[in-house]
């Protein structure tokens, strides 16, 4: 069964560096998101991107974060300059157009140092 | 935006009693998933239930989009089903803050 991966599972890094977190969608699947879960909280929706734009963004969504999809099967979630409240899981999710269930990533334990 | 949320926060029980979790939504949805987070920190897909019952093994869940909640029902639970269940609601989904289940030997 078709799903979607992450790398790294695990990326630890120095506060001030710019970390850039992978996902592969599932093949056939159009809209992409990506959402993030500090460790004992629940699990907060970042941002959705479909044709190549954001469709919507929440409010920890800044300026310091980015999507992009590089080529036809990543896609990934910059952070440019890393701060400590960003050590956080980091969930990538996929749907195909149409049907609205989302599957998820197994997710990247960011640890900021 | 949508408010989603479940009870009871924490539920611990006996290997082999059934449980049945709740979320409460503050409006119309057009998605609703029901996830075990494991102890590695996966979500692992349990449902996508916007409306109507569903059943898989020893989990079925019921949505009654009408009255805005969803009850997943865990029966002859297992030390395996300890973990985080979490529901989400909508396109950009709005996690609830979870029921986190222990089941004792």
């Amino acid at each position: 069964e078709p799903e979607v991966t992450q790398t790294p599972s695990h990326q630890v890094t120095q506060m001030g560096q710019e970390v850039i977190l992978r996902c592969v969608p599932i093949s056939n699947h159009l809209y992409f998101y990506w959402y993030r879960q500090i460790l004992g909280q629940k699990v907060e929706f970042l941002v959705s991107f479909y044709n190549n734009e954001i469709s919507e963004k929440s409010e920890i969504f800044d300026d310091q974060f980015s999507v992009e999809r590089p080529d036809g099967s990543n896609f990934t979630l910059k952070i440019r300059s890393t701060k400590l409240e960003d050590s956080a899981m980091y969930f990538c999710a996929s749907r195909i157009r149409g049907a609205y269930e989302q599957y998820f990533g197994p997710g990247t334990r960011l640890t900021v140092t | 935006g949508i408010q989603v949320e479940q009870s009871p926060p924490d539920l611990i029980l006996q290997e082999g009693a059934n449980s049945t979790l709740r979320c409460n939504f503050s409006d119309s949805v057009n998605n609703l998933q029901w996830f075990h987070q494991n102890p590695w920190g996966q979500l692992i897909n349990l449902f996508y239930i916007p409306s109507g019952t569903k059943q898989n093994g020893r989990l079925s869940a019921t949505t009654v989009a009408t009255e805005r909640y969803s009850l997943l029902y865990i029966s002859s639970s297992q030390t395996t089903d300890s973990g985080v269940y979490f529901c989400a609601a909508n396109n950009d989904m709005r996690f609830g803050a979870g029921t986190r289940l222990t089941v004792k030997p």
